[in-house]
């Protein structure tokens, strides 16, 4: 079965400053998806970032990055400018090639901003 | 992509009741999720709905507790059965458009107090 783990419970940065949220998993599977969600106390889960992983090139949206190392089944996300609306829980999580909509989540890492 | 809606919000219930949560989405979908959040933990998959048969229930979860109803392409409902204090929890609505290999979307979800 696979797994996903969040080793950070909470993380703190400053504006403007940038910030890395660590994700390990365990897997047999060639063929899946990685994501992170993030989670605002509106509740609503918002996908951040989704990295496939027959890609090589690590995925980019605007400030969010994430280092992707297939070998070491690490799986991390960069938040650059860190802004205060940034502030939030945010969940990696992994898909199986083929199975839609079952995501495993990590437990969690909270993060927030300091203005 | 996907517009989810969930009803209730939110809902304080007394133990021994049953609640139904009800979901809606404003495009056909194959397969619709729900998942369960409890308080300060992670998303947990509870069971699979596809139109027109009975939903796939995760390891930990039975059909008796969480009865899933499908009629159609863009409803689903989750009815939390003999509810206790331990299924307090955030349960949210999932759908995966246009195919397994897409992006996820959630719905706002639905806060169960249990008293």
């Amino acid at each position: 079965a696979q797994t996903v783990t969040q080793s950070q419970p909470e993380m703190s940065v400053q504006e403007a400053e940038t910030v890395t949220l660590s994700c390990t998993y365990d897997t047999s599977e060639s063929d899946y998806y990685l994501f992170w969600y993030k989670q605002p106390p509106s509740r609503q889960m918002i996908l951040v970032i989704r990295q496939e992983a027959y890609k090589q090139q690590n995925a980019t949206e605007n400030r969010f990055s994430v280092n992707f190392q297939k070998a070491a089944k690490s799986f991390s996300l960069k938040i650059s400018d860190s802004q205060l609306g940034d502030a939030a829980m945010y969940f990696c999580a992994y898909r199986s090639y083929n199975q839609g909509g079952k995501l495993i989540f990590g437990q969690g890492t909270e993060l927030s901003v300091k203005p | 992509s996907a517009v989810i809606s969930q009803k209730p919000s939110r809902d304080i219930c007394q133990r021994g009741t049953s609640l139904t949560i009800q979901c809606q989405v404003d495009s056909q979908v194959t397969m619709m999720f729900w998942y369960r959040q409890q308080p300060g933990q992670s998303l947990t998959l509870i069971a699979t709905a596809n139109q027109g048969s009975e939903a796939t229930y995760e390891s930990g979860f039975v059909i008796d507790k969480f009865p899933i109803s499908r009629p159609n392409l863009t409803f689903s409902t989750l009815t939390v059965s003999n509810m206790s204090p331990e299924d307090s929890s955030i349960y949210l609505c999932s759908v995966v458009p246009g195919g397994p290999y897409n992006e996820q979307f959630f719905g706002p979800g639905t806060r169960l107090t249990v008293l």
